[in-house]
């Protein structure tokens, strides 16, 4: 079964601090591996979007990381904000899959205290 | 440019009622799709477009019904709404469908 298994669940920390938050897979074949960010209330907005050859990409201070040999992706958060709380969503799509049918994670919950 | 619209933002539905929530989106996009999320689950596919007279089922189709006429345009229909399909709606589009998705702000679907 294609699954994807997000941790930890929820992350408490300090504005100004790092943090990492995991994303394994079992969806095969691969296609891609995107991470969201969803606030309260809002809808998910994409930050990455990662392919099989491609094993990190940036978008300001949000680096993702991906072993798809492993099945695991990463994502890191470098000097966290009060805007990063919000819900984090990871997302793999299978190889030739028009239609588009994405696994989607449960999402971590990260806040971010001052 | 206005990206994906949703209406309503909010819905109180009775047991049985039916109605349609509403999703325009206007960066012509072959592929939407609507999902469902619950608290502390994450987002369930619900039915999905690849295109205007196509669409097929998703994850969790039972009781909901969509149409796609127009690129544009994608509406769900709650057929007779039940308190089981109290939820948070999301309708997306993306250029194709395992590419980077554009989501509305969502429906807070609430049926008493």
């Amino acid at each position: 079964k294609n699954q994807v298994e997000q941790s930890p669940q929820s992350l408490i920390i300090l504005e100004g601090k790092n943090c990492t938050l995991q994303c394994n897979y079992t969806v095969s074949p691969f296609s891609n591996l995107r991470w969201y960010k969803q606030d309260t209330g809002r809808g998910p907005v994409s930050l990455t979007i990662m392919t099989f050859s491609e094993n990190t990409k940036s978008n300001g201070r949000y680096t993702a990381t991906l072993d798809a040999d492993t099945k695991q992706s990463s994502l890191h958060i470098t000097a966290s904000q009060l805007s990063d709380s919000a819900s984090y969503i990871c997302v793999v799509s299978r190889f030739n899959t028009n239609a588009g049918k994405s696994t989607f994670g449960d999402g971590t919950t990260l806040t971010v205290k001052p | 440019n206005a990206g994906v619209t949703q209406t309503p933002k909010f819905q109180v539905l009775k047991t049985g009622q039916s109605m349609t929530l509403q999703c325009a989106q206007d960066m012509n996009h072959e592929y939407m799709s609507w999902y469902r999320q619950d608290p502390g689950m994450g987002l369930r596919l619900i039915h999905y477009s690849v295109g205007a007279g196509i669409t097929d089922q998703g994850e969790v189709p039972n009781g909901y019904n969509v149409s796609r006429s127009t690129t544009e345009d994608f509406p769900l229909r709650l057929l007779s709404a039940a308190p089981s399909q109290t939820s948070v709606y999301f309708c997306a589009s993306s250029y194709r469908g395992a590419t980077e998705a554009f989501f509305g702000q969502g429906t807070r679907l609430t049926v008493v």
